[in-house]
């Protein structure tokens, strides 16, 4: 079975700060995909960034970036010059390569960006 | 490309009633997965349909339900709602093919049981 946990139910970071929030997960499955999501008040769940538990590189989206550490089997999201607007639940899932599109998420952190 | 739909946005419903929530994913895209999140349980996946086939399943009981149309289009239906029901309910499709495929996300619909 596949295990996401978040150990930060809340974070607060000033604008233009860097924020990282922690994701630990735990899979049997050698090849996986690791994501995170922004959930706004409003609910919908965007896709930030995605990282293949094969690739050699840690993924880059603009200010999102995944510091993936395969034998720690940690991956967190490190959000460069927070803004206002990054005010959100965030949430790290995980699904194991295949057919199967079931993600298994964490709880979330919610992150607060502070003037 | 137009993102993930959802109808409607909101719902207030009785107990005992049945609701339907319908889903229109990404253009091209074959698979259709459904979360449900609330307060206390967090995101837990329902079920995924793919070509018009459930593929996967989470632990809920039978009153929750789906299909998916050769559009690609899904419904989830929930009968004879309990209180506990009251969530918001979320889509994702993505491609479906193999791999590791991105999750994208429509709105959500939120259901509340009274």
């Amino acid at each position: 079975a596949q295990k996401i946990t978040q150990t930060q139910p809340g974070m607060f970071v000033q604008e233009k700060e860097a924020v990282t929030l922690d994701c630990t997960y735990d899979t049997s499955d050698p090849s996986y995909g690791l994501f995170w999501y922004k959930q706004p008040s409003s609910g919908e769940m965007i896709f930030l960034i995605y990282q293949g538990s094969y690739d050699q590189q840690n993924a880059t989206e603009g200010r999102y970036s995944l510091n993936f550490q395969k034998a720690r089997k940690s991956a967190n999201l490190v959000i460069s010059a927070s803004q206002l607007g990054d005010s959100a639940m965030y949430f790290c899932a995980m699904r194991k390569a295949g057919t199967a599109s079931k993600l298994t998420f964490g709880t979330g952190t919610r992150l607060q960006v502070t003037l | 490309k137009a993102g993930v739909t959802q109808t409607p946005r909101y719902l207030i419903k009785t107990r005992g009633q049945q609701v339907t929530l319908s889903c229109s994913p990404i253009s091209g895209h074959r698979s259709v997965s459904w979360y449900q999140q609330t307060p206390g349980q967090g995101l837990q996946f329902l079920f995924e349909y793919f070509s018009e086939t459930q593929r996967n399943k989470g632990n809920f009981p039978g009153r929750f339900s789906g299909r998916q149309f050769s559009n690609s289009r899904s419904e989830m239906n929930v009968s004879t709602l309990e209180l506990g029901d009251s969530a918001l309910y979320l889509c994702a499709s993505s491609l479906g093919t193999s791999g590791v495929g991105t999750q994208y996300f429509g709105p959500g619909t939120r259901l509340l049981v009274l």
